[in-house]
């Protein structure tokens, strides 16, 4: 069964630090999630790609996240500078399209002391 | 009014017994729904797809009532391993976005 696949799964950094995670969708998923979920709470979308191009980082804090797909299958998110609010669990998802189903890779569960 | 609502419980059920939840949407555009199962610090897994008027999937029946802009999810014969958060999520037919709800907490217990 294809996955998702994300990396690394786990990482503490300290504030101002910056950090990447890498997401390799389904093969042939059109569509690519980034969220961001804090604990009891439900995911949070930051940004949304169709193949490469953005199509929703309304939510996205441009100030310091910052995220590519740059050929239209693989992505990184990145937060420059981290600070203790971005602490978190973030998880990439992918669909065959825009509204279908998604499915979600193991997550990156980022510290930030 | 969020634009999905979910009780976020917990729903502390015994072992065999029957339990159901609702999630309300706002948007009377909305398309599509789906269930989600997320166990602790683990990610969201997909459960049931419910396109039309709804559908069954062994001990689980999601149904939708577009009158009154919910959707149900029904376990049945419940069992220990069922216990997670159920995250319910629309589709907004008009720009695709999918709305997550912050989920509802169900407890089985021996």
């Amino acid at each position: 069964e294809a996955e998702v696949a994300q990396s690394p799964r786990y990482k503490i950094t300290e504030k101002s630090q910056a950090v990447a995670f890498w997401c390799d969708p389904i093969s042939g998923h059109a569509t690519l999630y980034w969220y961001r979920q804090i604990l009891g709470q439900g995911p949070e979308l930051l940004v949304q790609f169709q193949d490469e191009s953005v199509v929703d980082d309304s939510q996205l804090p441009k100030d310091r996240f910052s995220a590519e797909r740059l050929k239209g299958v693989d992505s990184t998110l990145k937060i420059q500078p981290a600070e203790l609010g971005d602490s978190a669990m973030y998880l990439c998802a992918s669909s065959r399209d825009r509204g279908y189903e998604q499915y979600f890779g193991p997550g990156t569960r980022l510290t930030v002391t | 009014r969020k634009e999905v609502e979910q009780d976020p419980g917990p729903f502390n059920v015994p072992e065999g017994a029957t339990v159901a939840f609702n999630c309300t949407y706002s948007n009377s555009a909305s398309q599509s729904f789906f269930w989600y199962r997320q166990d602790c610090r683990k990610e969201p897994k997909l459960l049931m797809s419910v396109y039309s008027s709804g559908n069954e999937d062994g001990r689980f029946t999601a149904q939708l009532n577009r009158a009154s802009q919910y959707i149900s999810l029904l376990i049945r014969d419940s069992k220990l391993s069922d216990s997670a958060t159920y995250l319910c999520v629309v589709n907004s037919d008009s720009n695709y976005q999918l709305i997550w709800g912050a989920g509802t907490k169900l407890i089985i217990k021996p």
